[in-house]
């Protein structure tokens, strides 16, 4: 059964820094994964997605990487801001069917 | 940009009673989903449907039920509503292997 897992749960950073999340899984038997984001109370936003046939993907100050073999993926914020200050939760799609597997999440708080 | 709009952000019921949920996406997906969210528990898949008149069961299902008559409009209805049902409410919807785009959330207080 795959399980996600996000380190750490929680990240408080002054602003301006850059700072790294952790995402792995159990299965490599992956389609894609996806990072979102979520504000309290609010719902998901996606911000990135890696299909499994790539490396990283790009999205402003933001980076994602995969390393499917590992079970790991890394999401990258450079030059943190007290906007990007929410919920970070990342989730796979198994390869044989739709459904997202989610991690618990890494809260984030950018001080300013 | 893909909406998802969910019926309602906040909403109050009693226990036993019948409760319906309802979400429209407005972007023609095939696939529409519906998760539950609790601390501790993250989010969790109750149903999802990748066609008209399709579904099929996520992980907790039990005292659930869904309903998909239009390919822009999934419900989820609660049989007969218990205090542990008591969440918040996620729909999404995508294309094929696409992202999966949010609603807002459904906040659910049984009483």
């Amino acid at each position: 059964k795959q399980e996600v897992t996000q380190i750490p749960a929680a990240l408080s950073v002054p602003e301006g820094e850059n700072l790294v999340l952790n995402c792995s899984f159990t299965d490599s038997a992956i389609y894609n994964l996806q990072w979102f984001r979520q504000d309290p109370g609010k719902g998901l936003t996606s911000l990135l997605l890696i299909q499994s046939s790539q490396r990283e993907q790009t999205s402003g100050r933001l980076n994602a990487s995969l390393d499917k073999s590992s079970g790991r993926s890394t999401l990258y914020i450079a030059a943190s801001q007290p906007g990007d200050s929410a919920t970070y939760l990342c989730a796979v799609i198994a390869s044989s069917s739709y459904k997202l597997i989610f991690g618990s999440g890494t809260r984030l708080l950018v001080r300013p | 940009d893909v909406k998802v709009t969910q019926s309602s952000r906040y909403l109050v019921k009693r226990t036993g009673e019948k409760v319906f949920l309802e979400c429209v996406q407005d972007m023609d997906h095939e696939n529409m989903f519906w998760y539950r969210q609790d601390p501790g528990l993250g989010l969790r898949l109750i149903y999802f449907s990748y066609d008209v008149k399709m579904k099929e069961k996520g992980d907790i299902p039990e005292g659930y039920s869904v309903s998909r008559e239009k390919k822009e409009r999934f419900s989820l209805i609660l049989e007969s509503a218990s205090t542990n049902q008591t969440s918040m409410y996620l729909c999404a919807s995508s294309l094929s292997w696409s992202p999966q785009h949010f609603g807002d959330g459904t906040r659910l207080s049984i009483l």
